[in-house]
C-alpha cells in the first residue's frame, strides 16, 4: 500500500530534551516535507526536500532540523524543544511534476507533540 | 504574509445546503489551485484541483469557481451530508521555471460542520 508514515504518532517531552521525528514513504517520491498545523494557523511548512541531500527551510524552520540521507526518509529533529513547538506535524510526499497528480501532495497521519 | 486567505473560518449548514468556502490568492505565477479535506486524526487528502486555464471543475458534489482576473476561486458542496463534515484547506502552487515541483501554501483551513 503507498503510503507515507510517521513515528510517533503521539508524544510528550519536556523542554530542551532532543527528538526527532521519523517520517518515510514507499513511493520512491522525491519531494518531501513538513508541516505544522495550529488551529486557525493552517499547515504551515517547516522543511522541505527536493531530493537527496537536498533540503531547504520553509515558512517556520526556527527550531528545527532535517536530513535527507535516504529518499525514503525524512526526519524531523528539534534539537532542544520549546513549548511554542507543540503542535500537530504531518510529513508529505509528492511525485515529480508530468503527470496530472504531480502536486498532490499525500500525507502521513500526524505526529501529535506536547512539549511541557 | 499569508499567500492564500480563506475565508470562512468555520461554517455550519443543514444537511442538504451548499456550503460554499472562498479563497483569494495575489501571485499571479500560481499555476495549480488544489482544495484538501481532513477528518479529525487523519492527514489532509486531495479532494480535488483546478488549473488557472478553466473557470470551473466539477468532481461529483464538489465544484470549484475559479476567477482569474478576480484571483480567487472556492468550493462548493453541493447537497451536503454529514459525512463532508471535515476541515477544508485552500492551497496554490508555483513551479519555478526548471523545476520538478511545484511547492504548496496552504490558506489557514475552514472547518465544516453539516448538521443531519
Amino acid at each position: 500500500e503507498a503510503q507515507v508514515t510517521q513515528n510517533p504518532r503521539y508524544l510528550i517531552t519536556v523542554t530542551g530534551k532532543k527528538l526527532t521525528v521519523t517520517c518515510s514513504q514507499n513511493m520512491n517520491h522525491e519531494y518531501m516535507s513538513w508541516y505544522r498545523q495550529d488551529p486557525g494557523l493552517g499547515l504551515r511548512q517547516i522543511y522541505y526536500s527536493m531530493n537527496v541531500e537536498v533540503t531547504d527551510k520553509g515558512d517556520v524552520p526556527e527550531g528545527y532540523k532535517v536530513s535527507r540521507k535516504e529518499k525514503r526518509n525524512f526526519p524531523l529533529i528539534l534539537e532542544s524543544p520549546s513549548p511554542n513547538q507543540t503542535s500537530l506535524y504531518f510529513c508529505a510526499s509528492n511525485p515529480p511534476r508530468g503527470g496530472s497528480s504531480y502536486n498532490e501532495q499525500f500525507f502521513g497521519p500526524g505526529t501529535r507533540l506536547t512539549v511541557l | 504574509q499569508q499567500q492564500v486567505k480563506q475565508s470562512p473560518q468555520s461554517l455550519i449548514v443543514q444537511k442538504g445546503g451548499i456550503p460554499i468556502i472562498n479563497c483569494a490568492y495575489e501571485n499571479t505565477a500560481f499555476d495549480y489551485f488544489p482544495w484538501y479535506q481532513q477528518f479529525p486524526g487523519k492527514g489532509p487528502a486531495l479532494l480535488i484541483a483546478i488549473r488557472p486555464d478553466v473557470s470551473e471543475k466539477k468532481e461529483g458534489r464538489f465544484t470549484i469557481s475559479f476567477n482569474k482576473s478576480a484571483k480567487q476561486f472556492s468550493l462548493h458542496i453541493m447537497d451536503s451530508q454529514p459525512g463532508d463534515s471535515a476541515t477544508y484547506f485552500c492551497a496554490a502552487s508555483i513551479a519555478p521555471r526548471g523545476s520538478t515541483l511545484g511547492r504548496l501554501y496552504f490558506g489557514r483551513g475552514t472547518q465544516l460542520t453539516v448538521w443531519p
